[in-house]
This record gives structure tokens, C-alpha cells and sequence, in this order.
């Protein structure tokens, strides 16, 4: 079955400090992949995603790139702000598969 | 406007109340979901409606029951509930188009059993 492995954390990192959050997966033909982002008391946001291999997505300076030679989406940031502390998921899903496989999360505190 | 409201955002129930959660959506989506996600985990599907039909079922507990009113709405329905359902309880819709199925989550009802 489809599955999705990201670091877990904890990460700590003071700000400005440059992020990389790995995430890889498994699953056959061709996923959509997602990177969420979950405030302390709060729901899921999506950040940013992407749809085929070699895509970017980008949003509020994260960046992740798919890689389908190493099934890879890998989450970076130039430089962390204090605001960006938070768990951050990588999560896939399959063509008209309603379901969305999740990682584990990466818990990520930003110090100042 | 990328937005799922949920409410209540926080409730206490005893193990012999009923109670209901509820999700609105003015996106058109025709998906909707509900999620429950325990302390430092991910979230875990629970059901899926699509077009106002339920098409999953995670093999969730009778005591928990889903409800698809309409297109922009979705009802859980809490009964008889234990201690350890006790978690946050996620709300989500996606436009089931062919190949992307990206979720819009609401902010989630924190439900606590006593």
C-alpha cells in the first residue's frame, strides 16, 4: 500500500536558520504529494503541493520539489521565522483516491 | 474563499450523551470528510462522502455516525462515546477532480469524554 516516511522531529532551529524536512514515499503510478502545516490548537493548512514529477510548489518561502527518481518531496526554507514553529506533514494521494496517507509529522520549534 | 468552518471548537460530553459536530463548506466541493487525530499523531479518515453519499467507512464504531444533509454540510453524530475517543475531530472537503485531491481542513472540534 501507499505510504509516506518523514523525519519526525523533534526540530529545533534558531531563526533565520536555513530548513530541510525529508519526506519519501511509496505508492504506484503517478501521486499528487501535499506538505501540511498544523499551528499548536489548530487544524490543517495546506502549504503547498504538487501534482506530477518535477514540479515545485512553493508558498511563504517553503519550497518542495517532486522527485520521482528518488520519490522524494523534500521540504526547505531559506530562513526560519519564530512564527513557522509547528508540525509539518507530508501527506499523498492517488488519482480519484479520496484518501489522503499521511507521515508521521515533524514537530519544528523555531527559537529566537 | 478556502474555508471549513466547524462547530463547536471545543466540547465536553458524558459517556451517555449525544451530541453532534458540524462542518460547512462554501467552496462547492463535492467531498467532505471526517477526520480524528490523537495527541503527536497524523490524522486518521474516518468517513468520506461523496456527492452527498457515503463512499467510506474506515470501519468506524457504530457509536459515531455521519451525516450528509447537503452538498455544503456534514454532521457527526456522537453517542455513547468512550473516554478514548476523546481527540480532535477534523473536517475536510476536496473538489474530487481526477488526479488532484487536495483537502481544505477546518480548524477542528476538540472533543473531550468524561
Amino acid at each position: 500500500g501507499d505510504s509516506v516516511t518523514q523525519m519526525e522531529g523533534p526540530v529545533t532551529l534558531s531563526e533565520e536558520a536555513f530548513l530541510t524536512i525529508n519526506c519519501t514515499y511509496t505508492a504506484t503510478g503517478y501521486p499528487s504529494l501535499f506538505w501540511y502545516v498544523q499551528y499548536p490548537g489548530e487544524g490543517l493548512q495546506l502549504l503547498l503541493k504538487a501534482t506530477k514529477a518535477d514540479d515545485k510548489g512553493s508558498n511563504k518561502g517553503f519550497e518542495a520539489t517532486y522527485r520521482k527518481e528518488t520519490t522524494s518531496f523534500h521540504l526547505e526554507k531559506g530562513s526560519v521565522q519564530v512564527s513557522d514553529s509547528a508540525v509539518y506533514f507530508c501527506a499523498l494521494t492517488r488519482g480519484s483516491n479520496y484518501k489522503l496517507t499521511f507521515g508521521k509529522g515533524t514537530l519544528l520549534t523555531v527559537n529566537p | 474563499d478556502t474555508e471549513v468552518t466547524q462547530t463547536p471548537k471545543h466540547l465536553v460530553m458524558g459517556m451517555t450523551n449525544k451530541k453532534s459536530l458540524k462542518c460547512e463548506q462554501h467552496m462547492g466541493h463535492r467531498a467532505m470528510y471526517w477526520y480524528k487525530q490523537k495527541a503527536k499523531k497524523p490524522p486518521e479518515l474516518m468517513f468520506v462522502y461523496s456527492y452527498e453519499k457515503l463512499s467510506i467507512n474506515e470501519s468506524v464504531p457504530s457509536r459515531f455516525s455521519p451525516e450528509c444533509p447537503n452538498s455544503s454540510l456534514l454532521n457527526l453524530h456522537l453517542h455513547a462515546l468512550q473516554p478514548e475517543d476523546s481527540a480532535l475531530y477534523l473536517c475536510a472537503s476536496s473538489q474530487p477532480l481526477r488526479g488532484i485531491t487536495e483537502a481544505f481542513f477546518g480548524q477542528g472540534t476538540r472533543l473531550t469524554v468524561v
